[in-house]
């Protein structure tokens, strides 16, 4: 079955700019997570959407990090005039139900900020 | 969430088992050990987890001691596919999201 697809793969970017990244996972899953994954180091927590609903932000590092999921499936993720320690690896994971349920992640999206 | 504590990096012969310990010794009664890993380039991978009793799977078995302070994650039959970033983690039971927070993860390298 489709596993959880994130889009773009790789992106560049200059300093500066915005980008947005888009998550969709499994169908049916309730939950959605979205980490950053720096060079070298395990993935960190950004932010968790139950259904549509953004129950927790608390790992958003700034205010120029913006998630949204108007529907309760497709996410994205929206850095607003990025830096350059922005580049990173950004995960997204879905799971079944808020509670006790592996979440299953994608490949990523590979951002190079310029 | 309780902290773990794993080995940076292990070898492990083709074919033989690997035995990938974790230390949790601040672990509450209602904290799962959850395991994943991570191949290069791809997103982490959910393995296996249990609260109190040992968990066996196609991927994995799990051992818990009984005091529930460390663990051990068994591949029995260790490939060159299973070279990958291990992670095991600490998860409260019944916490509504319940997000990872990864460590550093064991390096396990199987070699031909």
């Amino acid at each position: 079955g489709a596993g959880v697809s994130q889009s773009p793969r790789y992106k560049v970017a200059k300093r500066g700019q915005d980008v947005a990244l888009r998550c969709d996972p499994i169908s049916g899953h309730v939950s959605l997570f979205w980490y950053q994954q720096a060079l070298g180091q395990g993935p960190e927590f950004l932010t968790y959407f139950q259904n549509e609903a953004q129950l927790d932000k608390s790992g958003l590092p700034s205010d120029r990090f913006f998630a949204e999921r108007p529907e309760g499936s497709v996410s994205t993720l929206k850095i607003q005039r990025t830096q350059q320690e922005d580049s990173a690896v950004y995960l997204c994971a879905s799971s079944h139900s808020p509670f006790d349920q592996p979440q299953h992640f994608g490949d990523g999206t590979r951002l190079s900020i310029l | 969430d309780a902290k773990t504590t794993q080995p940076t990096s292990m070898d492990c012969a083709e074919g033989r088992a690997a035995n990938l310990p974790c230390n949790h010794s601040t672990i509450s009664g209602n904290e799962y050990v959850y395991w994943y890993r991570q191949i290069h380039s791809q997103g982490p991978q959910y393995i296996i987890h249990g609260l109190k009793n040992n968990e066996t799977n196609e991927m994995a078995s799990l051992i818990i001691t009984e005091d529930r302070k460390s663990s051990t994650l068994i591949l029995p039959h260790a490939t060159l596919r299973d070279t990958a970033v291990y992670y095991c983690i600490v998860r409260v039971a019944g916490n509504q999201g319940g997000k990872l927070i990864f460590g550093q993860g064991t390096e396990l390298s199987v070699k031909p």
